[in-house]
């Protein structure tokens, strides 16, 4: 399973767009990268899935360079209620498996 | 039915006592997941159920035992915890053919051992 870094804390200000990296090193030919989202007492939230290039959903877009070696989450115009934990996972099974998170928050 | 829940959402139990955590889902997915989340940790895999069957148990201690007793329900049976063993247990369903997307997780019960 290749090994995730991500950054452990960030701050924005609602209305900006963040951007959240991911670096994967060791991410393997048949890997996909995968986001989720937690909240405080709860589980956490499938966000976006990707191999390559870009994808873009209803609520963010990921970002995978060529080398597949990076990935960037994009939230655009956050709110105050995307205060949360963003997970970067990666993987080709059903088994996830976290790393530490980045722990997002927005300020007003 | 897009929910997967967890009852209790909170319990409370000695070290001597036996508890059972549940776990329903109507989704029809055929994998389903517990984990364990100490606080401001990120969730760690306990143990996979594919079709059913037990398929990954991560070195979990024995104290801890799984059941699967049809595709929609999954239970923790807990016996002689210790305080330790304090954490958020969550609960989570896939389709079988997940490469990790299409997970949906429970609220977890929040469990306190005394």
């Amino acid at each position: 399973l290749a090994k995730t870094t991500q950054p452990i804390s960030m701050d924005s200000y609602e209305g900006q767009e963040v951007n959240i990296t991911c670096s994967h090193n060791n991410i393997a030919t048949n890997d996909y990268i995968t986001w989720y989202q937690q909240f405080p007492s709860q589980g956490p939230r499938f966000i976006i899935q990707g191999y390559k290039t870009k994808v873009t959903n209803e609520v963010a877009s990921l970002f995978i360079p060529a080398d597949r070696k990076s990935s960037t989450l994009s939230l655009p115009r956050v709110s105050l209620s995307d205060t949360a934990v963003y997970y970067c996972l990666v993987g080709n099974t059903g088994k996830l498996i976290f790393g530490q998170g980045t722990t997002l928050q927005v300020k007003p | 039915d897009t929910e997967v829940t967890q009852t209790p959402k909170h319990l409370v139990m000695g070290m001597t006592n036996k508890k059972s955590l549940k776990c329903e889902q109507h989704m029809g997915h055929r994998a389903m997941y517990w984990y364990k989340q100490k606080a401001k940790k990120p969730p760690e895999l306990m143990f996979v159920y594919s079709y059913e069957k037990l398929s990954i148990n991560e070195s979990v201690p024995s104290r801890f035992s799984p059941e699967c007793p049809n595709s929609s329900l999954l239970n923790l049976h807990l016996h002689a915890l210790q305080p330790e063993d304090s954490a958020l247990y969550l609960c989570a369903s896939s389709p079988a053919w997940s490469r990790g997307d299409g997970y949906t997780f429970g609220s977890g019960t929040r469990l306190t051992v005394v």
